[in-house]
């Protein structure tokens, strides 16, 4: 089965602080795990995405760790803005045919000011 | 403005019509994907096109569903016989050729479809 599950389902932070997000997937045919943000009425956004061989990945606020034993990896958000409010979805890329992306069911976050 | 753009924005119609969505992809972009995204739900794979042949399709895509992309270009994405269950945000992704294996999709702004 190739699932991506996510959590939490809904993740409320203060102004500053570390937002945390993460998922976990099942199945090994995955080469490619990127973090989009959706706004309301918009399409997703790709904000970071990781490789399997690499253990973490940093962009400004934003970073990816990854644990391939696991088969977890998780998004962390330093010092976090109300503008940073959005609903958050993990994905995993299937290796074969389409390479279609499979997501975890999002993450509603809240920075409060 | 050169991302993926989808049209109309808002389809709202009455069970047992037929609608049709359009999704214009990047210029150059010869992959297209089709996502449904439900509320409060991640985006789920429909069917993919690379140039203009369709090369999956999910079993979601009921039969009546069906997706075109004549000449390569824009992709068609037409529901017969609505029913409330496919009430949903239709999103259209493309993704560039390229040897690079981790080519991002970009995402369109979606069409949402309520059916009554």
């Amino acid at each position: 089965q190739q699932q991506v599950k996510q959590s939490p389902q809904s993740l409320i932070v203060q102004k500053g602080g570390i937002s945390i997000i993460n998922c976990a997937y099942e199945n090994t045919a995955f080469d490619y795990f990127p973090w989009y943000q959706q706004f309301p009425g918009k399409g997703p956004a790709l904000l970071i995405a990781i490789r399997p061989d690499v253990s973490e990945k940093k962009e400004g606020r934003f970073t990816i760790s990854f644990n391939k034993s696991a088969k977890q990896f998780s998004l962390h958000i330093m010092d976090s803005q109300p503008g940073d409010s959005a609903t958050y979805f993990c994905a995993a890329r299937i290796i074969q045919g389409a390479q279609k992306l499979v997501f975890g069911q999002g993450t509603r976050l809240t920075i409060n000011p | 403005d050169t991302g993926v753009s989808q049209d109309p924005r808002h389809k709202i119609t009455k069970r047992g019509q037929n609608v049709t969505f359009r999704c214009d992809p990047i210029s150059e972009h010869n992959r297209l994907y089709w996502y449904r995204q439900t509320l409060g739900q991640g985006p789920e794979f429909l069917t993919y096109f690379q140039n203009e042949a369709q090369l999956e399709k999910s079993r979601l895509l009921s039969d009546r569903f069906s997706a075109e992309r004549p000449k390569g270009s824009f992709s068609t994405l037409e529901i017969q016989r609505t029913e409330q269950g496919d009430s949903a945000m239709y999103l259209c992704a493309s993704r560039p050729a390229g040897v690079s294996s981790y080519n991002e999709q970009f995402f369109g702004p979606g069409t949402r479809l309520t059916v009554l």
